[in-house]
Parts: structure tokens; sequence; C-alpha cells
């Protein structure tokens, strides 16, 4: 089947700091990531779509230099969280579309943690 | 605006009471409606995907329908390890964002 490979799973930082997560497709090219991040209890939210080779393309109101987002080959894709704050506590998730009969394959998730 | 309505919020069912989930919608040009099933501290693992009205897709107790408006899964004799959110979305562009519903969180007490 088709796998995205998340980590970190869990993540915990001091404010100020930067953190970086990793997914990657298993078994299958993803030439579009998308980043997500969920709150408790809430349903996820798009933050920004990245293609391969390309600039990423944000979500209204999020900050592309806050989050930055690298796609540089077909199964490797990063979102940095810099500087992070208190605020940016969240569970971020990346998916990637695998075909039919798959969908959109989702990542584990990352529980960021800004202390 | 593209708009996705999940209800009910919050489904208690007792092992063995069929049940229904809705999902209603509005979007310019539907390529897709996905349903995805989410546990505590987890990514969403895919369900179905439906295209056009009419289509019906069933795995193991689930079956997912849909209509030009809305998309209902039903929960068939539901078993405890069905316990979930379920996630409903709509996708409106050749493989482009997913717009997501609130979900219903379902708990199935033996």
């Amino acid at each position: 089947g088709a796998v995205v490979s998340q980590h970190p799973s869990r993540v915990i930082c001091k404010s100020g700091t930067s953190v970086k997560i990793e997914c990657r497709s298993l078994d299958f090219q993803a030439t579009t990531m998308f980043w997500y991040r969920q709150f408790p209890k809430q349903s996820l939210m798009l933050m920004a779509t990245s293609n391969e080779g390309s600039k990423a393309t944000y979500e209204q109101g999020v900050e592309k230099d806050k989050f930055l987002i690298n796609h540089a080959s077909l199964t490797l894709s990063t979102l940095t969280v810099t500087s992070a704050h208190p605020e940016d506590s969240s569970f971020y998730i990346c998916s990637a579309p695998a075909g039919t009969n798959y969908g959109y394959t989702f990542g584990s998730g990352t529980r960021l943690t800004v202390v | 605006e593209d708009q996705v309505t999940q209800s009910p919020e919050a489904l208690r069912l007792q092992e063995g009471e069929s049940s229904s989930l809705n999902c209603s919608y509005t979007v310019s040009g539907l390529r897709g409606l996905f349903w995805y099933r989410q546990d505590p501290g987890k990514g969403p693992e895919f369900l179905f995907t439906l295209y056009s009205a009419g289509e019906e897709k069933e795995k193991e107790r689930l079956k997912a329908t849909l209509t030009k408006k809305e998309s209902f899964l039903h929960i068939t004799a539901p078993k405890p390890e069905d316990s979930a959110t379920y996630l409903c979305a709509v996708q409106a562009g050749s493989w482009g964002k997913l717009q997501f519903g609130a979900g219903t969180q379902v708990v199935v007490t033996p």
C-alpha cells in the first residue's frame, strides 16, 4: 500500500527554537504534499501545499516565514517550525495523493509541544 | 465557498446497534468525497472515495453512499474497535486540496 512515514511522532522544544518534521513517501512518489495542523477535538486545517521542486503555497493566515516547507525530492517533504512559541503547540500531519485505491495517504502525525 | 458539515458531532452506540453518520456538502465541481477514520493521536486512515451520486462502497461493517448533496457512512452491527472519529472531506480539484468536516466521534460500548 501507499505509506507516508512521518517523524518525529512527538517532540518537545523550548520556546524560540526550531523544529523540523519530516514526511517520506515510502512506496510511491509524492509530487504534492499537504501539511495540516489539528487542535484538540477539532478537524484538520490545511496549512500549505508543497510541490516537488517549487515553492509551497500557504493558506490564508499561515505565516510562511514561521512554517518553512521544503519539498526537494519526490519522496521527502519537510516542515520546519521556526522560533516556536507555545501557541504553535499542535498536532501536525502531512498527506499526499496516492492514487485512486488509497486516496490521500496521511502520515501518523507529530505532536509538537512548545514549553 | 466549499463547506462540509458532519452530524452528529458525537454518537454513542451499544455493540451491535447499527447507525448512520451524515456528511452534507456544498462544493463547486465535486471531484471526490472521502471518508477517513482517525484514532486519538494518529493520522487519518483512508476508508473510501466516492465520485458520483448513487455510488456505494463497502468495507467490513462500513458502507458509504453518496448523493448530490450528502454522503452517509453506515455502520452495521458495530464493535468496540469501531470506536474512532470519522472524518468526511471533499475534493474540488484534480488532486487538489481537501476540505474536511469537523468529524463525528463514535464510541461503541460492549
